[in-house]
């Protein structure tokens, strides 16, 4: 079956990089998506990505796609403390299969 | 006014109760979904719905049912609580019309039930 994997976990300082990683395993995965949760809210799509896509860049955000290894990051720049969230990587097959989340990684930016 | 609303926004119950969790969107989507959210163990598809007369089973629809009363509306119900459903509960909404239909989700802000 479908899954997805991310850690749980990351800790990074104000204006340093952080790098979310997640990996798959259905290669048949087509849409790639970075959601992110705030204290006490709803997940809101941040961006996503084809699977015929190497790379994507939007602002401070890179996603990097590694289709052979099933791997996905999200590069966020001058990480600010308005980051602090919970960032999920999902996938599907298609626009009519519903999205598979990972478990969700925990991001902490300190002053 | 949020687009897709969840009522209640916390509820605490006992266990063997009945308890119904509402979800109404005014996005105008015809697809309309029910996610778990626990602390470690990341979303979880409960049951989804792609129009007023489709109702599937996701993957843990043990214990749940749901009804799509409307378009707009989209009920989850707990027959008989147990304490292992405490959790967070999202409702989700997408558009299979969109232009690029992508799947992508819009959700609610979440029902936290607690079953004691």
């Amino acid at each position: 079956g479908e899954d997805v994997e991310q850690s749980l976990f990351l800790s990074v300082r104000e204006g340093d990089s952080s790098v979310i990683n997640c990996t798959y395993t259905d290669s048949s995965s087509t849409y790639l998506y970075w959601y992110k949760q705030e204290p006490g809210a709803g997940l809101q799509l941040l961006t996503y990505i084809f699977s015929n896509m190497d790379m994507k860049q939007d602002q401070r955000l890179t996603v990097l796609l590694n289709k052979k290894d099933k791997h996905l990051s999200l590069r966020i720049a001058d990480t600010q403390t308005g980051d602090s969230a919970i960032y999920f990587c999902a996938e599907t097959f298609s626009g009519n299969t519903p999205l598979v989340f990972g478990k969700g990684t925990r991001l902490s930016v300190i002053a | 006014d949020a687009d897709v609303t969840q009522t209640p926004r916390n509820r605490i119950t006992k266990t063997g109760k009945r308890i119904m969790l509402e979800c109404s969107q005014t996005k105008g989507h015809d697809r309309m979904y029910w996610y778990r959210q626990d602390p470690g163990l990341g979303l979880r598809l409960i049951y989804y719905s792609f129009d007023v007369k489709d109702i599937n089973k996701g993957e843990i629809s043990d214990g749940y049912s749901v009804s799509r009363q409307a378009q707009a509306k989209f009920s989850l119900s707990l027959e008989s609580a147990i304490p292992n459903q405490t959790a967070l509960y999202f409702c989700a909404t997408s558009d299979s019309g969109a232009d690029l239909n992508t799947g992508e989700l819009f959700f609610g802000e979440g029902s936290r039930l607690t079953v004691l």
